[in-house]
């Protein structure tokens, strides 16, 4: 069965502090990795997909990278408005369904 | 703004009644997903529906039923419903049914049972 685990649950960064979150995979037939940021009580934003290990997709501030394990979401120099739950996703063989982690709970204070 | 509308926004009913959610899919887009998410749960898939028809079904309860209608909306029905089924309830929606596609994700439907 496929499984994503993503690390650390809580990040609490200052603003300007760069770090990274963790997204760890097991699937048998990757098809993509998918990147999502999620506001209390609102819908997943789309925010990148990987589809092969080496790929990586920049916006802004963020930066997705992808290995044959697992995926890195770096985030250089956050501001408060970075702060959500940030959540990834795989998609494996011809399976429908995006099976996700539990997400990393981002804070960015001044 | 991912362009996928759900509503109502917000529901609240009382146990063994029956409620309908609808998700109206982007412009273009064929395929529908349902999730469902509680606070113990993350984000879980509930079923897909391709142009119409039926493509995969994930943890859903037998008291849970959806469509997609001609027009492409989709509607999710719950019935009997109990405590547990208090959940956000998210439709996705993507251009074909390939694995590969980008699911967008919209607002949300918040079902509280009492």
């Amino acid at each position: 069965e496929d499984q994503v685990t993503q690390s650390p649950e809580a990040l609490r960064l200052q603003e300007g502090e760069s770090s990274s979150l963790n997204c760890s995979y097991t699937v048998s037939g990757l098809r993509g990795l998918f990147w999502y940021r999620q506001d209390p009580g609102k819908g997943p934003e789309f925010l990148f997909t990987l589809y092969s290990a080496g790929e990586e997709k920049e916006k802004e501030r963020l930066k997705a990278t992808l290995t044959k394990k697992e995926s890195f979401l770096h985030i250089t120099a956050p501001k408060p408005e970075d702060s959500a739950t940030y959540l990834c996703a795989v998609r494996a063989g011809t399976a429908s369904k995006l099976t996700f982690g539990t997400g990393t709970r981002l804070q960015v204070t001044l | 703004d991912s362009g996928v509308t759900q509503t109502p926004k917000h529901l609240i009913t009382a146990t063994g009644q029956r409620v309908t959610l609808r998700c109206s899919p982007r412009s273009g887009d064929l395929s529908v997903y349902w999730y469902q998410q509680s606070l113990d749960q993350g984000l879980q898939f509930l079923i897909h529906y391709y142009n119409g028809e039926e493509r995969a079904k994930g943890n859903i309860l037998e008291r849970f039923s959806a469509q997609q209608f001609p027009d492409l909306h989709s509607e999710l029905n719950l019935s009997s419903l109990e405590l547990g089924d208090s959940a956000l309830y998210f439709c996705a929606s993507s251009a074909g049914p390939s694995s590969t596609d980008t699911q967008y994700f919209g607002p949300g439907t918040r079902l509280t049972v009492l």
